[in-house]
């Protein structure tokens, strides 16, 4: 079975704070991949990353960085300097085995605020 | 272009009423997918289709039917609803279906209210 849990249900930042998010993952499977989605309040789903699990390389993209550790089994984001379009819905999900879908996480609201 | 366009964006039907919601994709995907997500909760998927084909039904309710006519559109054809239907219906598309890695694009929903 897999499981993705996001534990920080709501965070509440001010503009430029650094904020991380956490996200812990269970899988039994050696071949798996992670992603994070963001959800603004427009509805949709915005794809952010994806790590496989034979790729602990930490990822910077601008201001989002990531922190993969199979050792904790966790797969954070970091967010440097928030800025208030940084206010969404962030859910982390996992996808493994034969499955062909992905298990989201509960997802965690993030609101910055000025 | 990569957008997956839903229509409408919000509906509110009753229960004995028919409504379909559509979706458009022209990313040259080959995997079409309908999620629901009920508020402040994540998305559950519902439906694959890969290759105009449907592939995986997650034990949805008779009452919701999908619908692939080409590799472009996706329909979900709504009848006989529940109250407890209402629900952010997602769209998504990924190039592929089968693949851990196949990174989905999501339409902006559209917001159903069962009355």
């Amino acid at each position: 079975a897999q499981k993705v849990t996001q534990a920080q249900t709501e965070i509440s930042v001010v503009e430029k704070e650094d904020v991380t998010l956490d996200c812990v993952y269970e899988t039994r499977d050696t071949t798996y991949y992670l992603f994070w989605y963001k959800q603004p309040p427009s509805g949709e789903l915005v794809f952010l990353i994806r790590r496989n699990s034979f790729d602990e390389q930490n990822e910077i993209s601008g201001r989002y960085s990531w922190n993969f550790q199979k050792s904790t089994s966790s797969f954070n984001f970091t967010i440097t300097a928030s800025q208030v379009v940084d206010s969404a819905v962030y859910f982390c999900a996992l996808s493994s085995g034969t499955a062909s879908k992905l298990t989201f996480g509960t997802g965690t609201r993030l609101q910055v605020t000025l | 272009d990569t957008e997956v366009t839903q229509t409408p964006k919000h509906l509110v039907m009753g229960m004995t009423n028919k409504k379909s919601l559509k979706c458009e994709q022209h990313m040259g995907h080959r995997a079409m997918y309908w999620y629901k997500q009920k508020a402040k909760k994540p998305p559950e998927l519902m439906f694959v289709y890969s290759y105009e084909k449907l592939s995986i039904n997650e034990s949805v309710p008779s009452r919701f039917s999908p619908e692939c006519p080409n590799s472009s559109l996706l329909n979900l054809h709504l009848h006989a609803l529940q109250p407890e239907d209402s629900a952010l219906y997602l769209c998504a598309s990924s190039q592929e279906e089968v693949g851990l890695e196949e990174k989905l694009f999501f339409g902006s929903g559209t917001q159903l209210s069962v009355l």
